[in-house]
This record gives structure tokens, sequence and C-alpha cells, in this order.
């Protein structure tokens, strides 16, 4: 199984700061990469598919970037909608596997 | 627009079957660009990938899970199901249904969970 590994596992952060999380692979997953925002009772929201393409509707100042093993997401300007847990996920190769998350608090 | 909703029992009796149903809506299951998946949050933990299903009725199942669980598709109710077998208190936990999507180009295509459901929490204690 490929193993997902996100850092931090936590950030504290303010509305107006760039957060940047970062997700490495245990083998190459070339751009097999997707990013997903789960709010504590809601369901998880697709923000970046394939490593860097925005999925419909979710605002510009979230980009990925990465390919192989490394993988970045970043968020220009946090919002306070923004304040949640992003997760990465690896479609390479089967059995799929999720990051651990990492939770974005203030 | 589509929207997917999980239903089943809150509560399932150790070694007992977990049954949950995904019903899918503003979208066809029965579609060769997409498949349907179920994935699981344990309390406080991170997302599990369950399975997936196609409309061919090929699935692909998680190995921990493999022995345990299956997934169906009922085309004429536009909808799809989870069996899980022998629970226990470790598969306490909220289940959640996702479209999946599969786009690209030139040979090379990508795979993502693009609609989920809200989730569906059971508990399984006697």
């Amino acid at each position: 199984d490929v193993q997902m590994t996100q850092s931090p596992s936590s950030l504290s952060a303010s509305v107006g700061d760039r957060v940047t999380v970062t997700c490495r692979a245990s083998q190459s997953i070339s751009k097999f990469l997707n990013w997903y925002q789960h709010k504590a009772g809601e369901a998880p929201k697709l923000l970046i598919y394939a490593t860097s393409n925005l999925h419909v509707a979710v605002p510009s100042r979230f980009r990925g970037s990465g390919s192989g093993t490394d993988f970045t997401l970043t968020i220009s300007t946090l919002q306070p909608e923004d304040f949640a847990t992003y997760y990465c996920q690896q479609t390479y190769s089967s059995p799929w596997t999720f990051g651990q998350g990492t939770r974005v608090e203030i | 627009q589509v929207r997917l909703q999980e239903s089943g029992p809150g509560l399932v009796k150790p070694s007992q079957t977990l049954s949950l149903t995904c019903t899918v809506s503003g979208d066809s299951i029965n579609s060769e660009t997409k498949s349907w998946s179920w994935i699981r949050q344990h309390p406080g933990k991170g997302l599990e990938w369950i399975g997936n299903i196609y409309y061919s009725g090929n699935t692909y199942y998680s190995p921990s899970l493999r022995s345990r669980i299956s997934i169906s598709l009922d085309t004429s109710e536009n909808k799809f199901s989870l069996n899980l077998t022998s629970v226990t208190a470790a598969d306490t936990a909220i289940y959640y249904c996702a479209r999946v999507r599969r786009g690209g180009s030139r040979g090379v295509y990508y795979s993502y969970m693009d609609v989920w459901g809200k989730g569906t929490t059971v508990t399984v204690s006697s």
C-alpha cells in the first residue's frame, strides 16, 4: 500500500496568513494526488485533483503542486471559512489511501 | 445538482451485518465515466477508503476489509449499497458515499471523489 504522510498534523494560523500543507507518498504516485477539505458534520469537499487542478467553484487562493512523492497545498490568504481539516489522497494504485489530515485552526 | 444520501441503521450489534445504502439524485449511476465509492472515518481519525464499484459491476475493495465487504449497484433505483459482515466495535465510524470521476487524456486518467454524501454514523454495540 502507498502510505501518505501529511505535515504538519495541525497548525494555528490567522485570517490573511499564507498556509502550506505538505503530503509525502511512500513511493512515486506521479500526479495522482487529490486534496479535500473537511469540516466536522459536513461532507468532505474536493479542492484539487490530479495535483494541481482546481475543482469547480473552489477559490483561486487554493493551489496544489508537486509530483512523484512530494506535494503541497497552499492557501495564499487564509479566510475564516478555510478553518478545517485537509486531507491528501492518492489514486495511483489500489488501495487508495489518504493522509492522516492536517487541522488548520485559529 | 448531484446529491448523495447515505441511509441505514445507526446501531448494529457485534457479529451482525452492517448494510448501508447511498441514494444518488441528479446523476445516473449507470455511467462509464464514473464509479461509486464508500469511505469511512473512525472517531477522531482520518478518512479510510473502503471500496469502489463501477457501472459494469466491477468492484475494488480495501485489502483490510475485502473478506467482509461487498458493494453492489441497483440501477433501477439509482443507488448503491455496502454490506459489511461480522462487525465489531472497530467498525464504529461515520460512513460516507462518494461519486468518483475519472478524467484525463492521452492514456492518463485521474480519479477523484467530486461529490460526497454528508455521512451516516454507525455504532457497533450490544
